[in-house]
């Protein structure tokens, strides 16, 4: 059964530092999202991207914060300028036709 | 914004007991979901819901969509000890259109702790 990866399963980084997580989705699928997900807390919305574009992106999702799908393959979270309170999981999400999405393992972003 | 409410927060049950958890909202959705996390995981799709009514089982689990749109259960039936973990609903509201997103909204989580 396809699943949606995600690299790495961990990153720590330096404050202010810039990372890229990287997915790949299910390859017959049309939406795209990030969610994250605080430690001990619900998953929250970052930002939906569809036809190459951002289509609805949360509050969380600030200026630090930018999506690509550079080659139609992997689907990036870049946040440009860590700051502690960043540090969570960072999931991906992929949906085709059945409305019903489907998670990649998750990304640990430490950020010290 | 749209806000998920999910009782109970956690469960210590004895394995082979039932187990029913809920989760309402103030707004409509037009799917709910259920998902499944374990610790260091993502989330794992349970069942999903597309129809207001709707009844849908996978294995010991069973989930409905609430009539009003607004509300979902699970039950888990007969419980064992890997069903240990995190439970989560979500609701999506995907309209017409391709600005629409689908994004989930999710609630806090149901722990689920089973005694062998």
């Amino acid at each position: 059964e396809p699943e949606v990866t995600q690299t790495p399963s961990h990153q720590v980084t330096q404050m202010g530092q810039e990372v890229i997580l990287r997915c790949v989705p299910i390859s017959n699928h049309l939406y795209f999202y990030w969610y994250r997900q605080i430690l001990g807390q619900k998953v929250e919305f970052l930002v939906s991207f569809y036809n190459n574009e951002i289509s609805e992106k949360s509050e969380i999702f600030d200026d630090q914060f930018s999506v690509e799908r550079p080659d139609g393959s992997n689907f990036t979270l870049k946040i440009r300028s860590t700051k502690l309170e960043d540090s969570a999981m960072y999931f991906c999400a992929g949906d085709g036709s059945q409305e019903t999405q489907y998670f990649g393992p998750g990304t640990r972003l430490l950020v010290l | 914004g749209q806000q998920l409410n999910q009782s109970p927060q956690s469960m210590f049950i004895q394995e082979g007991e039932d187990v029913s958890m809920n989760c309402t909202s103030s707004s409509i959705f037009n799917t709910w979901l259920w998902y499944k996390q374990e610790p260091g995981e993502g989330p794992v799709l349970l069942i999903a819901l597309y129809k207001a009514g709707e009844l849908t089982s996978n294995g010991r689990l069973t989930a409905q969509f609430g009539i009003t749109r607004k509300d979902s259960f699970l039950n888990i039936s007969a419980s064992i000890p890997s069903d240990v973990g995190i439970y989560f609903c979500a609701g999506q509201l995907r309209v017409g259109g391709s600005s629409n997103t689908g994004k989930l909204i999710f609630g806090q989580g149901t722990t689920l702790q089973v005694k062998p």
